[in-house]
């Protein structure tokens, strides 16, 4: 299958700063990104849906401007995770669709803890 | 509103066959997937299924009903690294994941 790349897999950071979550699509376009946030022993929570060169749409409960998305072109989403706080630490996965119609390829997921 | 059900836990033998069920309502359909996931790593894919029928790949098996809004995982010969967790995630008319709780599968010797 299609690879996806998430960098990095693990991150500290201190409360109040700010982490950079990069997802790459290696050997397709994925037109549409996919970011969620899964808490242990809970299931995938979509955050937001990226598309290349458009904004971002953010799942209710979601703050745009604390979690900001850019998919500034077809291999490559970020997430910045700003001000965090450890309410913020979870495991952040990314997934990356090319036509949005079958399949979804996950990264490795980040685990960010905040402290 | 849009919904997928699926056992929390199940717990089977080593060599054993387990089914796990999943029942999904959306808005529209578009497919009908499963993920496995072991604990702290990202799921990776198992299954697709659009039309009704049985769908087999090696010793991993999936159903699905449409008209029963009814899918299921078959595992044979179960073997100790398939314990993990089972993702059950229904596409709906916007091709948006609805994702269920997952169910938790252990195996034991």
């Amino acid at each position: 299958g299609a690879v996806v790349s998430q960098h990095p897999s693990r991150v500290i950071c201190k409360s109040g700063t700010s982490v950079k979550i990069e997802c790459r699509s290696l050997d397709f376009q994925a037109t549409t990104m996919f970011w969620y946030r899964q808490f242990p022993k809970q299931s995938l929570m979509l955050m937001a849906t990226s598309n290349e060169g458009s904004k971002a749409t953010y799942e209710q409960g979601v703050e745009k401007d604390k979690f900001l998305i850019n998919h500034a072109s077809l291999t490559l989403s970020t997430l910045t995770v700003t001000s965090a706080h450890p309410e913020d630490s979870s495991f952040y996965i990314c997934s990356a669709a090319a036509g949005g119609i079958t399949e979804a390829f996950f990264g490795q997921g980040t685990r960010l803890t905040v402290v | 509103g849009q919904n997928i059900d699926q056992p929390t836990e199940m717990t089977a033998t080593e060599g054993a066959i387990v089914q796990i069920n999943c029942t999904y309502q959306t808005s529209g359909f578009n497919g009908l997937f499963w993920y496995q996931q072991h604990a702290g790593e990202a799921p990776t894919f198992l299954s697709y299924n659009v039309l009704d029928g049985l769908e087999e790949k090696g010793r991993f098996s999936s159903f699905l009903s449409r008209s029963k809004g009814y899918s299921y995982l078959l595992l044979k010969e179960l073997q100790m690294k398939d314990s993990a967790s089972y993702l059950c995630a229904a596409s709906d008319s916007n091709y948006q994941l609805i994702w269920g709780a997952g169910t938790k599968l252990i195996i034991k010797p």
